[in-house]
């Protein structure tokens, strides 16, 4: 089957860093890709990885590793604004685009 | 540049009437996809069309459908609607190669009575 798996809920505090894991289970896959969304908003795009390794857009980072079929969004300087739900998705060689469930990120003052 | 437009705003419908949902992607893109997001279940893929064609949809039974207009835009159809069919519909547009971006609108709150 196809599956996406990544906590439901992660809190942390304003400034530090926090890290949102994502693994998969998918046959053909093709890449990762990472979505903010806000309380009443809707999904925004924030990275995507076809390759293994690190990919750096300001205070976000998101790394994968075909190999573990893993991969996670690094979140630097938390600031409020970054409380929100975090989702990983991905697309496979059926064009199939699975969605995890998401994970609530809390930031505590 | 405009978003991704989808109206109506809310839509409140009675159990086994006929829903439909409309949706306008960014100018240029070519590529429309339709999620459900029910509360505590994420988002759910349902369909995807690409140059006026469906190229996929999720594991959803046939009462939902869509199509794709020469312009681009799309509508989701849903029939014989069910009390669990009330969520959150999201439509997302994107270049024909560019699944892997996806630009998503304010969505559709459907509520079955």
């Amino acid at each position: 089957g196809q599956s996406l798996e990544q906590p439901s809920e992660v809190t942390a505090v304003e400034g530090a860093i926090v890290q949102i894991n994502c693994t998969y289970q998918t046959s053909g896959f093709y890449g990762l890709s990472w979505y903010q969304q806000h309380d009443g908003g809707a999904p925004t795009f924030l990275s995507y990885n076809g390759l293994d390794g690190l990919e750096e857009t300001g205070r976000f980072s998101s790394f994968l590793s075909r190999s573990d079929s893993y991969g996670y969004l690094l979140l630097q300087e938390l600031q409020m604004k970054d409380s929100a739900s975090y989702f990983c998705a991905v697309n496979n060689r059926d064009d199939k685009i699975i969605f995890g469930k998401g994970t609530r990120l809390h930031i505590l003052p | 540049e405009a978003g991704v437009t989808q109206s109506p705003t809310h839509l409140i419908k009675t159990r086994g009437q006929q829903a439909t949902l409309r949706c306008s992607p960014i100018s240029g893109h070519t590529s429309v996809y339709w999620y459900q997001q029910a509360l505590g279940l994420g988002l759910q893929f349902l369909l995807w069309y690409d140059e006026g064609e469906e190229r996929n949809r999720g594991n959803f039974p046939p009462r939902f459908s869509g199509r794709q207009f020469p312009n681009y835009s799309s509508e989701l159809n849903v029939n014989a609607l069910e009390l669990e069919d009330s969520a959150l519909y999201l439509c997302a547009s994107s270049t024909s190669a560019g699944y892997n971006e996806q630009f998503f609108g304010p969505g559709t709150r459907l509520t079955v009575l």
